[in-house]
């Protein structure tokens, strides 16, 4: 599993409420992302991280936010959740050498009511 | 968008090889082609990658067709644990685009006794 874990693993909240995820990977890996799988669907890149302070956009940013203030943990967080985003997120690193190859947590279902 | 074109789902008897098709028509010189997979509800595990030439690893074969236009994975003795979506995904090299893959649909593999 490539050291990575993510909490919490199941979450219910409600419209309008803050909401922090946590990834937690143990072997300094500089690259960290994170995805959401909604049902019959592929994985969509929500943010990714190349290093510790250093995040960028994937393809669906939009409600999210990311930070790194340390090379194990990356987060994200939704400002003020919306039922839209209720979906299953994974969190994934980059190990490797010139080509590396991704390694994803177990996931975070998160349910907005 | 994904770059690929994958079989919605297939069959495949236990024991017997699975060759799983991918289509990528536009793939461009620098990118490489990528197969993971995703057992119910798990995050998706990496199985094997290549850029032009084919490649074999403990899991699977990966067979890339001369113009690159097209690929499959083959697991050569297929079991029921290997039930599964299967992704086939287009990469940019790393250094272009820190490794982001962007996933399509998928096969649903369904391997029977």
């Amino acid at each position: 599993d490539a050291g990575i874990t993510q909490s919490p693993r199941h979450k219910v909240t409600e419209t309008g409420t803050p909401v922090t995820l946590r990834c937690h990977q143990t072997e300094n890996h500089r690259y960290m992302y994170w995805y959401r799988q909604d049902p019959g669907h592929g994985l969509r890149l929500i943010h990714y991280s190349y290093g510790v302070k250093d995040t960028d956009k994937g393809e669906v940013s939009d409600g999210y936010s990311v930070s790194r203030s340390k090379t194990e943990d990356f987060l994200l967080t939704l400002e003020s959740a919306t039922s839209s985003q209720t979906s299953v997120y994974f969190c994934a690193i980059s190990v490797g050498d010139s080509e590396p190859e991704q390694f994803f947590g177990p996931g975070t279902r998160l349910t907005v009511l | 968008d994904a770059k690929t074109t994958q079989p919605p789902s297939m069959d495949c008897a236990e024991g017997r090889a699975a060759n799983l098709p991918c289509n990528h028509s536009t793939i461009s010189g620098n990118e490489y082609v990528y197969w993971y997979r995703q057992i119910h509800s798990q995050g998706p595990q990496y199985i094997i990658h290549g850029l032009k030439n084919n490649e074999t690893n403990e899991m699977a074969s990966l067979i890339i067709t001369e113009d690159r236009k097209s690929s499959t994975l083959i697991l050569p003795h297929a079991t029921l644990r290997d039930t599964a979506v299967y992704y086939c995904i287009v990469r940019a090299a790393f250094y272009n685009q820190g490794g982001k893959l962007i996933f399509g649909q998928g096969t649903e593999l369904s391997v029977k006794p």
